[in-house]
Formats: C-alpha cells, sequence, structure tokens
C-alpha cells in the first residue's frame, strides 16, 4: 500500500475551517484514501474516505486531486473537541493499515 | 455502523506476569483483526493481523511467543502478552473490518497496560 506524509502539525482558531493536507504521489488506481483521527488514549475513530471523486459527510470534506497524488480533509468549523492527531491512509482494501505519523491539529480559543 | 469492543480498558500488572487482551466485533462478523501498539506521542504500530481459524501473521520484529493471538471464532479475538516487562508497557489497539472490500477499519478504544 501507498506510503503517505503530512505535516507534523497545525493549528486552526476555533470556528474557521481546518484544511489538513496528505500526500500520496504513489497511490495506485484501486487504492482509497482514508481519513482517521485519534484523541488522546482513544481508537482511532473513521472520518471519511474516497476513492477519486470529493466526499462529503457530516464531519468533513475530503478533497482529492485530479491526479489523485494528494487530498485534503476539511474541517469546516473547527470546535475544541477536533483537537486530536489525524491520519491519512491509503488503502487498496486489504485492511493492513499502515500508519504514518499524522498531523497533531490543535484548536484554538 | 459497526462497533469494535476492547477490553479491559486498562490494565497494571507486575513484571513476570502474562495480561489477556479481548477484541471483540459486536455487530458484524470479522474474518480479520488486526493488533496495533503505540507509544506515546508516536503512531500506531501493527503487530500482527488475526486470521478466524488459522494462526496469525506476524510484523517482523514482533516476538509471536511473547505476543499471543487467538482468533477462535468471527466475533473474537485475544492478545496475551506473556512474561511481560515495563518495556511492553504502552498502548494496544486492535480493528476489524466488516468485509464489504473498500477496507474501512473500524477500531477498539484501546488497553492501556501498564508493566511493574
Amino acid at each position: 500500500d501507498a506510503k503517505t506524509t503530512q505535516p507534523t502539525s497545525m493549528d486552526c482558531a476555533e470556528g474557521r475551517a481546518a484544511n489538513l493536507p496528505c500526500n500520496h504521489s504513489t497511490i495506485s488506481g484501486n487504492e482509497y484514501v482514508y481519513w482517521y483521527r485519534q484523541i488522546h488514549s482513544q481508537g482511532p475513530q473513521y472520518i471519511i474516505h474516497g476513492l477519486k471523486n470529493n466526499e462529503t459527510n457530516e464531519m468533513a470534506s475530503l478533497i482529492i486531486t485530479e491526479d489523485r497524488k494528494s487530498s485534503t480533509l476539511i474541517l469546516p468549523h473547527a470546535t475544541l473537541r477536533d483537537t486530536a492527531v489525524y491520519y491519512c491512509i491509503s488503502t487498496s482494501g486489504t485492511y493492513k493499515y499502515i500508519f504514518g505519523t499524522g498531523t497533531r491539529l490543535k484548536v484554538l480559543a | 455502523g459497526a462497533v469494535v469492543s476492547q477490553h479491559p480498558s486498562w490494565v497494571i500488572c507486575k513484571s513476570g506476569t502474562s495480561v489477556k487482551i479481548e477484541c471483540r466485533s459486536l455487530d458484524f462478523q470479522a474474518t480479520t483483526m488486526f493488533w496495533y501498539r503505540q507509544f506515546p506521542k508516536q503512531s500506531l504500530m501493527l503487530m500482527a493481523t488475526s486470521n478466524e481459524g488459522s494462526k496469525a501473521t506476524y510484523e517482523q520484529g514482533v516476538e509471536k511467543d511473547k505476543f499471543l493471538i487467538n482468533h477462535a471464532s468471527l466475533t473474537l479475538s485475544t492478545l496475551t502478552v506473556t512474561s511481560a516487562h515495563p518495556e511492553d508497557s504502552s498502548f494496544y489497539i486492535c480493528s476489524a473490518g466488516t468485509g464489504t472490500g473498500n477496507g474501512k477499519l473500524f477500531f477498539g478504544s484501546g488497553t492501556q497496560l501498564s508493566v511493574l
């Protein structure tokens, strides 16, 4: 499965949109992009996933570039509860996730 | 959505004893489950793939005799840390997929193990 790279940390003001980028330049055609987040001392929580098209759900939006080499997770109105480590993962459906370092998002009051 | 239950949430044990951690898929059957460990301020590291009815597949560097995995049913996998030592203290997390083919995993809430 492809390797992903993300910035180590980001800050975002409460109420503003948080845009978290992910690079997956070696992704193959059948690999999905998944986003999870992990709040301290808890298991990862699913946020959203996509293959080619942009996706939106009640938690976030996922923007995937046309060449699929990168994506951006958008939290439209960040709250303090969104402070967490966000992981971007690409997988072909084998379930064998390889976690990168993730992005530590801090939402500031 | 699918729920993965992990128990216990935390455990403290003496050095040399064994500890068992359970991972259950509550509303779906999981032929494959995964076990991770996580040290403070680090990412999740895949330890092993648990296969129902067969031997687990361990990642390189993970001692199979140290971390015993049993996946005896389609809804339960267990991880036993044998002869635990302080360096085994870590956060252990399990996960499972529903088998729909899109690769979505559901994670347990994790178990914090502290070995004294």
